[in-house]
């Protein structure tokens, strides 16, 4: 069972353009929600992360929107650059407690920036 | 060297040998966790450790184990490798605020 899907796999955007990755998660226990960049040949690195209890957080380009009744949250990149071509996945973890501190991840999405 | 490193960082073995994957990390941080990642499947966790000597299954724990003595390294062994372990392996552990640091991982090939 995924508890959490994550769409699109794959992307391709011009420079400039913002990409929007989009992420649902099922279990309402779930209460942290980090987002995680991977070059290639190089392990996920957290980029951005979020709480419920706000629905966007900014950290420079990046954007997450948290819609909690939806159980939807995605990833926007403001102005893409060539450098932010990247796998990116989404991630959802009961972090209050009682799950080991186990993240579940989206299966990720392939992102492309052209010059 | 400060962070998490993972060795080797490649590996080719055959069917039903034994291979260990080993870890580091030099924070002291409690929580280590296993992962393989394969196309079209993303990341999923194999096996974890809240400390020294307290290890638990993940959610593809079979044909995998690991030890935990030493709270700086979580060694991961495939007791008889198969093809289908050919995987990327990452190697993470969890500081106090919750974020996972991640290995750059050891590539393995199965033949």
């Amino acid at each position: 069972q995924q508890q959490v899907k994550q769409s699109p796999q794959s992307l391709i955007v011009q420079k400039g353009g913002i990409p929007i990755i989009n992420c649902a998660y099922e279990n309402t226990a779930f209460d942290y929600f980090p987002w995680y960049q991977q070059f290639p040949g190089k392990g996920p690195a957290l980029l951005i992360a979020i709480r419920p209890d706000v629905s966007e957080k900014k950290e420079g380009r990046f954007t997450i929107s948290f819609n909690k009744s939806a159980k939807q949250f995605s990833l926007h990149i403001m102005d893409s650059q060539p450098g932010d071509s990247a796998t990116y996945f989404c991630a959802a973890i009961r972090d209050s407690g009682g799950s080991n501190y186990k993240l579940t991840f989206g299966k990720g999405t392939l992102l492309t920036v052209n010059p | 060297d400060a962070g998490i490193t993972q060795s080797p960082r490649y590996k080719i073995t055959e069917t039903g040998r034994q291979v260990t994957l080993m870890c580091h990390q030099t924070w002291s941080h409690s929580y280590m966790f296993w992962y393989r990642q394969d196309l079209g499947h993303g990341l999923r966790l194999i096996y974890y450790s809240a400390a020294a000597d307290i290890t638990d299954k993940g959610e593809v724990p079979d044909g995998y184990v690991v030890s935990r003595s030493k709270t700086e390294n979580f060694p991961l062994t495939l007791e008889s490798a198969t093809r289908s372990q050919t995987s990327v392996y990452f190697c993470a552990s969890r500081d106090a605020l919750g974020t996972q640091y991640f290995g750059p991982g050891t590539r393995l090939l199965v033949l």
